[in-house]
């Protein structure tokens, strides 16, 4: 079974500042999700990757799969961004279901 | 096609009641997927269909829960004889195929009482 682990849990960042979030997982996957999800529970994905980079407006993800992490940047974070973000990665080889880290909860004060 | 529909957002149910849960995924999408988060963690999967068959089973899911997805349109769970620690928000999401990733939606969210 993957093991997906978070870093951090929790962050508090002031308008601006550009935020990291950390993923690394413990067993070979097909594909990496990076997920949004708001009080209230939705969930919206993001990325998906299985190698190099993608951006999307502010947004940046990046895999290393030879070291089995990840991670996702928000350049010029805003209070909008607020939510807890969630790794997630799929193993293929008919396994299709995810398995999902833990979260970060961020909050991005004004 | 507005995404993927969950019905009731929200439920509160007696401990020892039956409830169950209606996931309308995205109408080309033929991969559903139920998931179950208690608060402070991630989902937890709990199954998968690939149109009307159930293929893949989680542990977690006892024999109180079970699933359908009759046509290989919408699905439901159930769970029978609820208990306190069933209370989570229980996630659906729908995909096409692997590459083009998953559509979740807004989930149910179950008390126990």
């Amino acid at each position: 079974k993957n093991e997906v682990e978070q870093s951090p849990q929790n962050l508090t960042a002031q308008e601006g500042e550009f935020i990291t979030i950390n993923c690394s997982y413990s067993v070979g996957i097909s594909a990496l999700h990076w997920l949004q999800q708001h009080p209230g529970g939705g969930i919206v994905s993001l990325f998906m990757l299985s190698s190099g980079k993608k951006k999307h407006g502010r947004l940046i993800a990046t895999i290393n799969i030879q070291e089995k992490h990840s991670s996702l940047h928000i350049t010029a974070s805003h209070p909008r961004d607020s939510a807890v973000y969630i790794c997630a990665v799929c193993e293929g080889g008919g396994a299709d279901g995810l398995t999902f880290g833990k979260g970060t909860h961020l909050i991005i004060q004004p | 096609d507005t995404g993927v529909s969950q019905d009731p957002r929200h439920k509160i149910t007696k401990r020892g009641q039956n409830v169950t849960f209606r996931c309308d995924p995205i109408s080309e999408h033929n991969r559903l997927y139920w998931y179950r988060q208690t608060l402070g963690q991630g989902p937890e999967f709990l199954t998968y269909f690939q149109n009307e068959a159930q293929l893949e089973k989680s542990r977690l899911l006892s024999d109180r829960f079970s699933a359908e997805r009759p046509k290989g349109s919408f699905s439901t769970l159930e769970i029978q004889r609820t208990e306190q620690g069933d209370s989570a928000m229980y996630l659906c999401a729908s995909s096409f195929n692997l590459k083009n990733g998953y559509t979740f939606g807004s989930g149910t969210r179950l008390t126990v009482v």
